[in-house]
């Protein structure tokens, strides 16, 4: 079993709120990422955790914030976004091993208002 | 830089026929390589990955690695109008506990019955 779930799916916010997004695995991946991704464009990296700890963020503005509470979960705080953040957010895991290949989410749309 | 180039095509095939994607990369240094596919407004899903020169089969698709001309390619045997997708190559430059993916811009498939 292969499977990330992400929750909301959709998400409406207006620039002044504060919200989260949720996402779960259990496989067993000690690895997790958040991507944002644009329509037609690739996804971006915002986050690596690796081990409950944060390795990687992408430069990403301040209004984003992760948190690896276990792990299994993983949650991105937003607060003050702009409209130019409406995306699709993308979770992410991989296993440990050769490849490291990541296994993805549904995503939650999230627009911006 | 790292870069990782495909076509954006579309790439038209009828049904029945192969499907040849491509991809070129950068960075030598690269050491895994996978193949995701993604229907618009959906997340992307991994169909195939490979980190050794050759090939890799798994049911109609074939995935097939040269480090030394740094290129990966996905042949889709019998393609389906269901494999009509954006195709995104990705490159993993390979770290310890997790994998840091350079994304192509996509190649869009299109299979007409």
């Amino acid at each position: 079993d292969t499977e990330v779930t992400q929750t909301p799916k959709h998400l409406v916010m207006g620039m002044t709120n504060k919200k989260s997004l949720k996402c779960e695995q259990h496989m067993g991946h000690r690895a997790m990422y958040w991507y944002k991704q644009k329509a037609k464009k690739p996804p971006e990296l915002m986050f690596v955790y690796s081990y409950e700890k944060l390795s990687i963020n992408e430069s990403v503005p301040s209004r984003f914030s992760p948190e690896c509470p276990n792990s299994s979960l993983l949650n991105l705080h937003l607060h003050a976004l702009q409209p130019e953040d409406s995306a699709l957010y993308l979770c992410a895991s991989s296993p440990s091993g050769l490849s490291y290949e990541q296994y993805f989410g549904p995503g939650t749309r999230l627009t911006v208002t | 830089q790292k870069e990782v180039e495909q076509n954006s095509g579309p790439l038209s095939v009828p049904e029945g026929a192969i499907a040849s994607l491509n991809c070129t990369y950068s960075d030598r240094g690269s050491q895994s390589f996978f193949w995701y596919r993604q229907y618009s407004g959906k997340s992307p899903e991994l169909i195939m990955f490979i980190y050794s020169n050759g090939d890799k089969e798994d049911g109609r698709f074939t995935a097939q690695l040269n480090k030394a001309s740094q290129y990966v390619s996905l042949l889709i045997r019998d393609s389906q109008p269901s494999d009509s997708a954006t195709y995104l190559c990705a490159v993993n430059m390979g770290n310890s506990g997790y994998s840091t993916l350079t994304f192509g811009k996509g190649t869009m498939l299109l299979v007409s019955p």
